[in-house]
C-alpha cells in the first residue's frame, strides 16, 4: 500500500499524558498537512510543511500542540498534557506540487485520540 | 474560513443521479474548484477538480458555471456506497479548508 498511513489508528489516553501521532506520507510528496475533526464537523486545518519547513500553524493550535518534519518525510503530531477538548479524530494528508500546482491530496485513516 | 457554501444534507434515490450543488461566488480566475469525500470513520478521499472546462471521471462529472461562482458534482448512478459527506473546496493560498460538507443520503 502507496497511500498516507498513520500510526496509532486509535489511542486511549489519560488526562495530562502527552501523545505522540505519525504520519508517513506518500513518498515524494512534498506537502504534509494535519487536521483535527470532531464528531459531525469537518477537517480543521492544524498546520501543514512544504520538505521540512513548517510553513503555517492555525491558530486553534494551542502550545501543547507540536509538529514536526525533520527529514521532510514522516512527520509526527505530539500534544502535551492532553486535555479532554483534544479527543477527536487526527488526519494527515499529503500532495506533490508547490504553491501555484493544482494537485489533490491523498488522506490517511486518521489516529482517533480518546482523552480520558 | 471555507470559501465555499453547500447544502448541509440531500437525498438521492438508489441508482438515480445525485447532484450536488456549491457556491464559490469569491473564486479567483486561477482558482481550481476540488471536489473530496468522506465516507463515515474514513479520511476524505478526492474525487475530481476543475478550472472552467466541465471534467469528468470514473468516478464523477463536475460542471462548473460560466461566471464560475458555482459548480456542481454528479454522481451519474449513485448507490449505496455513496452515501457520504461531500465537500466542494478552493484552496486557500495552498492549504486546503474544509467547511460542513452535504451529507447524501442515498435512499434504497
Amino acid at each position: 500500500d502507496t497511500g498516507v498511513s498513520q500510526d496509532p489508528r486509535h489511542k486511549i489516553t489519560k488526562r495530562g499524558q502527552n501523545v505522540t501521532f505519525r504520519c508517513d506520507p506518500i513518498s515524494e510528496h512534498n506537502r504534509l498537512y494535519w487536521y483535527r475533526q470532531t464528531l459531525g464537523q469537518g477537517p480543521e486545518f492544524l498546520t501543514y510543511f512544504q520538505n521540512e519547513a513548517q510553513l503555517e500553524k492555525s491558530r486553534l493550535l494551542s502550545d501543547r500542540f507540536s509538529a514536526e518534519r525533520p527529514k521532510g518525510s514522516f512527520s509526527t503530531l505530539e500534544i502535551q498534557r492532553t486535555e479532554q477538548g483534544d479527543s477527536a479524530m487526527y488526519l494527515c494528508a499529503s500532495r506533490r506540487g508547490s504553491w501555484a500546482d493544482n494537485t489533490e491530496a491523498f488522506f490517511g485513516q486518521g489516529t482517533r485520540l480518546t482523552v480520558v | 474560513d471555507a470559501k465555499t457554501t453547500q447544502p448541509p444534507s440531500m437525498d438521492c434515490a438508489e441508482g438515480r443521479a445525485a447532484n450536488l450543488p456549491c457556491n464559490h461566488s469569491t473564486i479567483s480566475g486561477n482558482e481550481y474548484v476540488y471536489w473530496y469525500r468522506q465516507i463515515h470513520s474514513q479520511g476524505p478521499q478526492y474525487i475530481i477538480h476543475g478550472l472552467k472546462n466541465n471534467e469528468t471521471n470514473e468516478m464523477a462529472s463536475l460542471i462548473i458555471t460560466e461566471d464560475r461562482k458555482s459548480s456542481t458534482l454528479i454522481l451519474p448512478h449513485a448507490t449505496l456506497r455513496d452515501t457520504a459527506v461531500y465537500y466542494c473546496i478552493v484552496y486557500r493560498d495552498d492549504k486546503i479548508i474544509f467547511g460542513k460538507g452535504t451529507r447524501l443520503h442515498i435512499l434504497p
